[in-house]
């Protein structure tokens, strides 16, 4: 079965200063994406980034960039120049296989991240 | 702002009582998905519909149940109403079949006493 694995319950960083959040995620299928969600104290899940599997290049946004190591299952998100506003839980989710024929995700169980002056 | 809007944003209740919780997807898009965030379970997948038509079932409740109208807005309805099910519930939609995000609403807050 699907699933994603964030060991990660909390991780704290200085502003400026750059962070890694750890994803990795266990499927069977060859076709899948992979998403990073924001989720500040406010409660609203705001869009990252997304990584597809076929995608040769590791995704970029910003200052958000997604490091892909298919062969780990792993996809990690890099935050560069961390802000105080970066300050949120953080979900990385997986698109099931087309073969499931729907685009449902399956989540993490979220890193807080907390970004200190 | 995603484009999906959702009502309520908080709702307060009683055990045993039933909600509908409403949700307006992103212009043209066909599919709905209802998530449901709680401190036990996380975030879970609960039903999704594709142009009024049921598409997946996640882990949802015999007591919940859900449709999606011609206007493609969708109602969560959550029936015989227990503590666990205070909740943050997400709707979000997406056009099917393309390598995007899904778009969320802000969320209703569900609060059983």
């Amino acid at each position: 079965a699907q699933k994603i694995t964030q060991t990660q319950p909390g991780m704290f960083v200085q502003e400026k200063e750059a962070v890694t959040l750890d994803c990795t995620y266990d499927t069977s299928d060859q076709s899948y994406g992979l998403f990073w969600y924001k989720q500040p104290s406010s409660g609203e899940m705001i869009f990252l980034i997304y990584q597809g599997s076929y995608d040769e290049q590791n995704a970029t946004e910003g200052r958000y960039s997604l490091n892909f190591q298919k062969a780990r299952k792993s996809a990690n998100l890099v935050i560069s120049a961390s802000q105080l506003g970066d300050s949120a839980m953080y979900f990385c989710a997986m698109r099931e296989g087309r073969s499931y024929n729907t685009d449902k995700l399956i989540f993490g169980t979220g890193t807080r991240l907390q970004v200190f002056p | 702002d995603s484009g999906v809007t959702q009502t309520p944003k908080h709702l307060i209740t009683a055990t045993g009582q039933r909600v509908t919780l409403r949700c307006s997807p992103r212009s043209g898009d066909l599919s709905v998905y209802w998530y449901q965030q709680s401190l036990d379970q996380g975030l879970q997948f609960l039903i999704q519909y594709y142009n009024g038509e049921e598409r997946a079932k996640g882990n949802i409740l015999e007591r919940f149940s859900a449709q999606q109208f011609p206007d493609l807005h969708s109602e969560l309805n959550l029936s015989s109403l227990e503590l666990g099910d205070s909740a943050l519930y997400f709707c979000a939609s997406s056009v099917e079949g393309r390598d995007n995000e899904q778009f969320f609403g802000p969320g209703t807050r569900l609060t059983v006493l």
